[in-house]
């Protein structure tokens, strides 16, 4: 599965729209961008996933460049229950199952 | 549904003792898996299974074993624990819509 980068943390304000980036420059043609999150203390949650086109649904929405070389995952209104850490993850679809998860964002969502 | 649980929610063990973390669900997914989550870490994979009486290891195995003899059960075994087994341990398991994963509430596991 290809590697990611994500910044270490980044803050917000409430009813903001919160970017979060994700640079995966060595993506290949099968592999899918998945982002979970993880609020604290709990089981990582799934948010999303896409292979090029931008993907959006109730939760947020995911922007993925022309090159697929990085993606943005965008929640439209933050929320203080949307603080948590976020995880932008590679894999290749079919009967591939892990999820290598890395260090992930850690978004704080400020009143 | 209950999705997927975990049991015990905490755990202190003494070292070399044994235990089972036990996780099950109630989605009729094939595949399940466990993590371990260090302070500051993301996940990393232990073992997997794609199906009742199919295993394999993931990333970090050592130290642990797990069986599938079920669909809905997927046991984890800490044969002799140690100090570096302290730790939050996550099950989880794939399906749904999207085929992505939904995860446990987690064990949180200390050993002295």
């Amino acid at each position: 599965d290809a590697k990611t980068t994500q910044p270490t943390s980044m803050d917000c304000a409430e009813g903001r729209a919160a970017n979060l980036p994700c640079n995966h420059s060595t993506i290949s043609g099968n592999e899918y961008v998945y982002w979970y999150r993880q609020i604290h203390s709990q089981g990582p949650q799934y948010i999303i996933h896409g292979l090029k086109n931008n993907e959006t649904n109730e939760m947020a929405s995911l922007i993925i460049t022309e090159d697929r070389k990085s993606s943005t995952l965008i929640l439209p209104h933050a929320t203080l229950r949307d603080t948590a850490v976020y995880y932008c993850i590679v894999r290749a679809g079919g009967s591939n199952y892990k999820l290598t998860f890395g260090k992930g964002t850690l978004l704080t969502v400020n009143p | 549904n209950a999705g997927v649980t975990q049991t015990p929610k905490f755990q202190v063990l003494k070292t070399g003792q044994s235990m089972t973390l036990q996780c099950a669900q109630d989605m009729n997914h094939e595949y399940m898996s466990w993590y371990r989550q260090d302070p500051g870490m993301g996940l990393r994979l232990i073992h997997y299974s794609v199906g009742a009486g199919i295993t394999d290891q993931g990333e970090v195995p050592n130290g642990y074993n797990v069986s599938r003899s079920t669909t809905e059960d997927f046991p984890l075994r800490l044969l002799s624990a140690a100090p570096s087994q302290t730790s939050v341990y996550f099950c989880a398991s794939r399906g749904g819509s999207y085929n992505e994963q939904f995860f446990g509430p987690g064990t949180r596991l200390t050993v002295l």
